[in-house]
């Protein structure tokens, strides 16, 4: 069964400042990876997709499948990132949708 | 981009009774979505699947007698939480797969909080 793992809770940090925030997969096959966000009494949302590999509002991850990980970042974080952030997972073969989720964390980010 | 609407926003019944929760897409047809159970300050949990035109695939451990899914159409499917009982209290949220779309991104709805009194 697959598992993701978001170490972190809650995580702080100033404007302008980086932002990385961790995601941990258990998987034995090839995963699709996932960040979604979740804006304050907003439904969730895509942010982007590890296939992708694009950059959406400044964030970044890419897939490590060596660390089984898939940590999501941004170089100056701004006031409108606070948000919920979770990393989903997909497996291949799976029923595209069928998403097991992290349990989210919530960023909040300080003018 | 495609939206997933889901009624009612918020809904409080009585113990005992049951309360049946729409997912619809409103400008794509979905022959699949899901639908996931998410607890206070906790992650989301998918329950089942749903298909169109067939019976929907549950999850292990989510009764699927308690939780009835119905997706008669290409656009509606419906949750319906039957003897609701308290612990069934929860934020309920459904997605769908655009097909049509490029992307075939999954969008979601704006979830339905029970409340089982």
């Amino acid at each position: 069964a697959q598992r993701v793992t978001q170490p972190e809770k809650l995580l702080s940090v100033f404007k302008g400042a980086p932002v990385e925030l961790k995601c941990n997969y258990s998987y034995s096959g090839s995963p699709e990876l996932f960040w979604y966000v979740q804006y304050s009494r907003q439904r969730l949302q895509l942010l982007l997709r590890h296939i992708s590999r694009e950059s959406i509002k400044g964030f970044t991850a890419d897939l490590n499948k060596g660390e089984t990980s898939f940590h999501l970042k941004k170089p100056f974080a701004q006031e409108e990132d606070s948000a919920m952030y979770y990393c989903a997972l997909s497996a291949v073969g799976t029923s595209y949708g069928k998403l097991t989720f992290g349990q989210g964390t919530i960023l909040t980010v300080h003018p | 981009g495609a939206v997933v609407s889901q009624h009612p926003s918020r809904v409080i019944c009585k113990s005992g009774t049951s309360v049946k929760i729409e997912c619809r897409s409103l400008d794509f047809q979905a022959t699949t979505m899901f639908w996931y159970r998410q607890f206070p300050k906790q992650s989301l949990m998918l329950m089942a699947t749903s298909n169109e035109g067939s019976k929907a695939t549950y999850e292990q451990g989510v009764e699927k007698d308690k939780f009835l899914i119905n997706h008669a159409s290409l656009t509606l499917s419906t949750l319906t939480v039957t003897s609701a009982h308290p612990e069934d209290s929860s934020f309920y949220i459904c997605s769908a797969r655009d097909h049509g779309g490029g992307t075939g991104e999954l969008f979601f709805g704006e979830g339905s909080r029970l409340t089982v009194l």
